[in-house]
């Protein structure tokens, strides 16, 4: 089974920040890697799907980054709003398993 | 707009079966280009993936739950279900129903239910 680790698990940041996140494959995944991001009580939102590609409507502060084991999504100019939890999946195994990262939760500083 | 809704009991016993169904509006389950999938979320903790469904019948489940989980679809009524058999208090959770996607060399979950929580307890 393939396994992801997401670090930090959580961390603060200020309106404004620049704020990167990490996630680790025990394997490699090739660029089969996808973003989510959930407020609380909500269901969880594409933000970016196949290592880098944004989803629709996601605003363009959002990127994201990697390769074979290691990937990074990166938000620019943190706003209100995207203070939230974001999990990395993956879906490289055939059948594809989707695994997810055990998340990082953003809060304000 | 595709919509994707949970529906269940919210209560199960320990050792009992929880069932749950999605029901999809807005879209087809018999649409080849898609998966039909469960996910759950244990109080505070992160997201799980219990398994998925094509419209053909063909499933993949989650190693971890293999061995007490099925799911099944029923195209006549754009719906598909949840079986979790033997069900401990570790089993409580929200559990979302999802439209997996693949697409642009990912698969990638593009709809979710808005979830339900079933607790396990006696």
């Amino acid at each position: 089974d393939i396994q992801m680790t997401q670090s930090p698990s959580s961390l603060s940041a200020s309106v404004g920040d620049r704020v990167t996140i990490t996630c680790r494959a025990s394997q490699t995944i090739s660029s089969y890697l996808n973003w989510y991001q959930q407020k609380p009580g909500k269901a969880p939102k594409l933000l970016i799907y196949a290592t880098s590609s944004l989803q629709s409507g996601v605003p363009s502060r959002f990127s994201g980054s990697g390769s074979v084991t290691d990937f990074t999504l990166t938000i620019n100019s943190l706003q209100p709003e995207d203070f939230a939890t974001y999990y990395c999946q993956q879906s490289y195994s055939t059948p594809p398993e989707l695994t997810f990262g055990g998340g990082t939760k953003v809060e304000i500083k | 707009q595709v919509q994707l809704q949970e529906s269940g009991p919210g209560l199960v016993k320990p050792s009992e079966t929880l069932s749950l169904t999605c029901t999809v509006s807005g879209g087809s389950v018999s649409i080849g280009t898609y998966y039909w999938s469960w996910i759950r979320q244990p109080p505070g903790k992160g997201l799980e993936w219990i398994g998925y469904i094509y419209y053909s019948g063909s499933t993949n489940y989650s190693p971890s739950l293999k061995s007490r989980v099925t799911i099944s679809v029923d195209t006549s009524k754009n719906q598909f279900s949840l079986k979790l058999s033997s069900v401990t208090t570790a089993d409580t959770a929200v559990y979302y129903c999802a439209r997996v996607y693949y697409g642009s060399g990912s698969y990638l979950i593009d709809y979710w239910g808005q979830g339900t929580l079933v607790t396990v307890s006696s």
